[in-house]
């Protein structure tokens, strides 16, 4: 069964940087993910495809700030120079032959 | 630019249907799989299903929680993907999102709608 795991919260002062992680389970370790983030009110946008040998691959516009890697099963989101408009929840998601699916996010904040 | 806009939601009783739109832009429609994803109040993500391109045989794939009752079609005249709910439940009470994947078997969401409302209540 293919299961994706989040903290569900985090927390990183304005400026600093904060690594958000997604773990693959249920033998799924070699599976690529996507991360999206979702701003208070709004809808989802993409962020950026990772890969399981760290590449990634940014959705359009996409600040320099936000970069990917990938250790194992897990697959992570690094944001560096947080910025207040980075307060939002975080969500990974992957997939399987006619399945997708979303990890139960993670709410960041910045102090 | 891409826009994914969808159309539809409102109130509807217990046991009723509704049938939502989402009308696609900036994109190349025909060559995209185009998803439903879901958001109750407060929660996550819930992917719903899925219709491929053409070129792929309109293939559609369901999430277990909707299997039966929802309905996704695609007319590519209007650029637009369509979901046909029936059956409703209160539990299925969510923001309902459009979102486009390319349908070249990458796997991933890269561009998401603004979201529409669905209550169902009595």
């Amino acid at each position: 069964q293919l299961v994706l795991t989040q903290s569900p919260s985090a927390s990183a002062s304005l400026g600093a940087s904060v690594k958000l992680t997604c773990t693959l389970r249920g033998g799924h370790s070699g599976s690529a993910i996507a991360w999206h983030q979702q701003q208070p009110e709004k809808g989802p946008r993409f962020l950026m495809k990772v890969n399981s040998d760290g590449s990634h691959d940014k959705g359009d516009g996409i600040p320099d700030r936000f970069s990917g890697s990938s250790s194992g099963a897990e697959r992570s989101l690094t944001i560096s120079s947080l910025q207040s408009e980075d307060e939002a929840d975080y969500y990974c998601q992957t997939w399987g032959t006619g399945i997708r699916v979303f990890g139960g996010g993670t709410k960041l904040t910045v102090l | 630019e891409v826009q994914l806009v969808e159309s539809g939601g409102g109130l509807v009783q217990p046991g009723g249907s509704l049938k939502l739109s989402c009308e696609a832009s900036g994109l190349t429609f025909s060559g995209s799989a185009m998803h439903w994803v879901r958001q109750a109040s407060g929660k996550g993500l819930e992917w719903i299903g899925r219709i491929r391109s053409k070129t792929n045989s309109y293939a559609t794939a369901y999430g277990a929680s909707v299997k039966g009752r929802f309905t996704i079609s695609r007319d590519e005249s209007k650029n637009t993907a369509y979901l046909q709910m029936n059956s409703l439940q209160t539990e299925d009470t969510a923001v309902y999102y459009c979102a486009r994947e390319e349908d070249d078997g990458s796997g991933y969401i890269d561009y998401w709608g603004q979201g529409t409302l669905v209550t169902v209540s009595s």
